[in-house]
């Protein structure tokens, strides 16, 4: 398996403007994490999905951010519009939760999203 | 508000030294909790996963202990070399949800 595969790895935008953040899955994993790493709070949890299932948006800062998964492989994080502020390492993960057995998450590697 | 607090921030040793480190947690509604290791430009990896109190687990030559009545684990690292050098996260999954808190990490730095 390829891993957790994340893209853009690197986005530079202007501020106002839309960013969409996408995230693959590993096979079989039915649980997805978005992350946001910053300077100031570190690894902040933004929103999981269960089965495809948002269960826990609490992190989600505003509005301007929201997050779907229309499929158990395909994920998005989106930002609209964009502020400087939102400028952060962005990290999806998954793992494989079933009851009492839970597994490690995997990380991708991240976008590095730049707002100007 | 569920705190998990890790101590020391960071720590510099000399390679050959042992090292360990804490991560605080609440000690209701545990489900799991995570170690993992970050190095610089790269993504969290996963050292260990624990469950159940009094759990300890050994890989190479990190060690971790778990007690989740009093809320707290241990990450030991015996005979530091420098390739160790990362931040070590732990993070909490509470019942109910499986929401996953980090905390902030403890930066090791091991000097050759």
């Amino acid at each position: 398996d390829a891993g957790v595969i994340q893209s853009p790895r690197h986005e530079v935008t202007e501020m106002g403007q839309e960013v969409t953040l996408r995230c693959k899955p590993i096979s079989g994993h039915n649980s997805l994490f978005w992350y946001r790493q910053t300077m100031m709070r570190g690894l902040e949890l933004l929103i999981y999905f269960n089965n495809n299932v948002p269960i826990d948006d609490s992190g989600m800062p505003e509005d301007r951010f929201s997050a779907k998964m229309p499929n158990a492989s395909f994920s998005t994080l989106k930002i609209q519009p964009s502020e400087p502020r939102d400028s952060a390492v962005y990290f999806c993960a998954s793992s494989l939760i079933r009851g009492t057995y839970t597994d490690e998450q995997y990380f991708g590697p991240g976008t590095r999203l730049t707002v100007t | 508000i569920l705190n998990v607090e890790q101590s020391p921030q960071s720590l510099h040793v000399q390679e050959g030294d042992s090292t360990n480190f804490t991560c605080s947690f609440p000690s209701s509604n545990f489900y799991a909790l995570h170690w993992y290791r970050w190095e610089t430009a790269k993504s969290p990896e996963a050292l260990f996963v624990m469950t159940l109190n009094g759990d300890e687990k050994k890989k190479g030559r990190i060690s971790a202990t778990l007690n989740t009545k009093e809320g707290y684990s241990y990450l030991y690292i015996k005979g530091s070399q420098p390739e160790d050098s990362a931040t070590y996260l732990c993070a909490f999954l509470r019942t109910g949800g499986f929401k996953t808190i980090f905390g902030a990490g403890t930066r090791l730095f091991v000097k050759a």
